[in-house]
């Protein structure tokens, strides 16, 4: 496998249900992001791990939870969504901290919650 | 904080014809960098082209060129000789120049290509 895999593909979900999101790149990268594309925003930021640093977007609510056990894998731990959860999360990594590196995105999990 | 503006939300073009699509940005900083994603239906953004600010020359890959004017904070990007593959949304995203790979994105421009 090459570039950036995230599993699964598809998810749908009550609300009341935990579920996670896997993200691994094959890149050797150092740096890795989930983004949240909704149909009516634009595509925002939620959560960066780079250098062993986390950085997150203080508007992410609580019910997201992020995980970077290596530098090679991430995941999105979901509990207790809403409808206006649903949306398409993409992961991204990136060699930082070269500054002219660009992000590689995998292909996105189709998230509905129900 | 930084914002993206894409004022066109859809774009069709004829096969073999040249379309632009616009993009504006707001900042305060002097120095970042400057995107154009593509997104085809198979969900992966695809890195089209990019701009350093401090670069007065504007960059070109191939059909894709941009006109970068930092004065007016417009980014627009020029597809030459459009292909049905080029179908696809268009996000034009903006970057610190010491912030990692921490995006701002544009709401996006649907291109439609006509055979």
């Amino acid at each position: 496998e090459t570039g950036v895999t995230q599993t699964p593909r598809h998810l749908v979900m009550g609300m009341t249900n935990k579920k996670s999101l896997k993200c691994e790149q094959h890149l050797g990268h150092n740096a890795m992001y989930w983004y949240k594309q909704s149909a009516k925003k634009p595509l925002e930021l939620m959560f960066v791990y780079s250098l062993e640093e986390r950085v997150e977007n203080n508007s992410v609510p609580s019910r997201f939870s992020p995980e970077c056990p290596n530098s090679s894998h991430l995941f999105l731990h979901l509990h207790t969504l809403q409808p206006e959860d649903s949306a398409l999360y993409l992961c991204a990594s990136s060699q930082e901290p070269r500054v002219t590196t660009e992000a590689f995105f995998g292909q996105g999990t189709r998230l509905t919650v129900v | 904080a930084q914002t993206v503006t894409q004022s066109q939300p859809e774009m069709s073009v004829q096969e073999a014809e040249t379309v632009t699509l616009s993009c504006t940005y707001d900042t305060s900083e002097s120095d970042y960098y400057l995107f154009w994603y593509k997104q085809p239906p198979s969900r992966q953004m695809i890195l089209v082209i990019r701009q350093e600010a401090y670069k007065q020359q504007n960059a070109t890959e191939n059909r894709f060129s941009v006109n970068f004017q930092k004065a007016a904070k417009s980014f627009s990007l020029k597809i030459s000789d459009s292909q049905l593959g080029d179908a696809a949304m268009y996000f034009c995203a903006y970057r610190r120049y010491n912030a990692g790979n921490m995006l701002t994105f544009g709401g996006g421009t649907r291109l439609m290509v006509k055979p």
